[in-house]
């Protein structure tokens, strides 16, 4: 099956400061990416589309600003938490729609705001 | 707007017996897939199994089977011989070809040996 590779797993960071999540996919082209965030034990909620080339479509709620949603190439997109508060911890999951009957998913990455 | 409903937040079932998982969903398209994921503590998304909406036929794969009742929008998972690796959470999910998936709230299942 195709494989997206989601970077870092996990990281902490002190509250103000920016994290970058990257999402590759390391077998196929991805013209579309999906950003979603799980809080423990919960559900995954979608947070936007990243398409190549194009600006991200984000779901409402989600402030565009400090969920910086890049996808520059076919093969990554990345997400920026920029200026980080202990609020934005949770699981952010990347995942690719590679064909029409299924979706991959990254490793996920756990993110500590302190 | 499309929803996907789990209405058991926890289930427990016995080492080698049957548990069903339901799933309603909420939907005016007509062509789309639905999806059973599996998560376990490692939070790594493993697809279970799927179904196309046309298709009347259930799907199956190996002890996992679905009751794919497209009028009644109802999309139940049913687990035989339970193993204690199956303990995880399981997420429904729909999704129109080619786009983004809407997941349901979660089940947690456990296993008792």
């Amino acid at each position: 099956g195709a494989v997206v590779s989601q970077h870092p797993s996990w990281v902490i960071c002190k509250s103000g400061t920016s994290v970058k999540i990257e999402c590759r996919s390391l077998d196929f082209q991805a013209t579309t990416m999906f950003w979603y965030r799980q809080f423990p034990k919960q559900s995954l909620m979608l947070m936007a589309t990243s398409n190549e080339g194009s600006k991200a479509t984000y779901e409402q709620g989600v402030e565009k600003d400090k969920f910086l949603i890049n996808h520059a190439s076919l093969t990554l997109s990345t997400l920026t938490v920029t200026s980080a508060h202990p609020e934005d911890s949770s699981f952010y999951i990347c995942s690719a729609r590679v064909r029409q009957d299924e979706a991959f998913f990254g490793q996920g990455t756990r993110l500590t705001v302190v | 707007a499309q929803t996907v409903t789990q209405s058991q937040p926890e289930m427990s079932v016995q080492e080698a017996e049957t548990v069903t998982l339901s799933c309603t969903y909420d939907t005016s398209e007509s062509d789309y897939y639905l999806f059973w994921y599996k998560q376990p503590p490692s939070r790594q998304m493993i697809l279970v199994i799927r179904q196309e909406a046309y298709k009347q036929q259930n799907a199956t794969e190996n002890r996992f089977s679905v009751n794919f009742q497209k009028a009644a929008k109802s999309f139940s998972l049913k687990i035989s011989d339970s193993q204690l690796g199956d303990a995880a959470m399981y997420f429904c999910a729909w999704g129109p070809y080619g786009n983004k998936l809407v997941f349901g709230a979660g089940t947690i299942l456990r296993v008792k040996s």
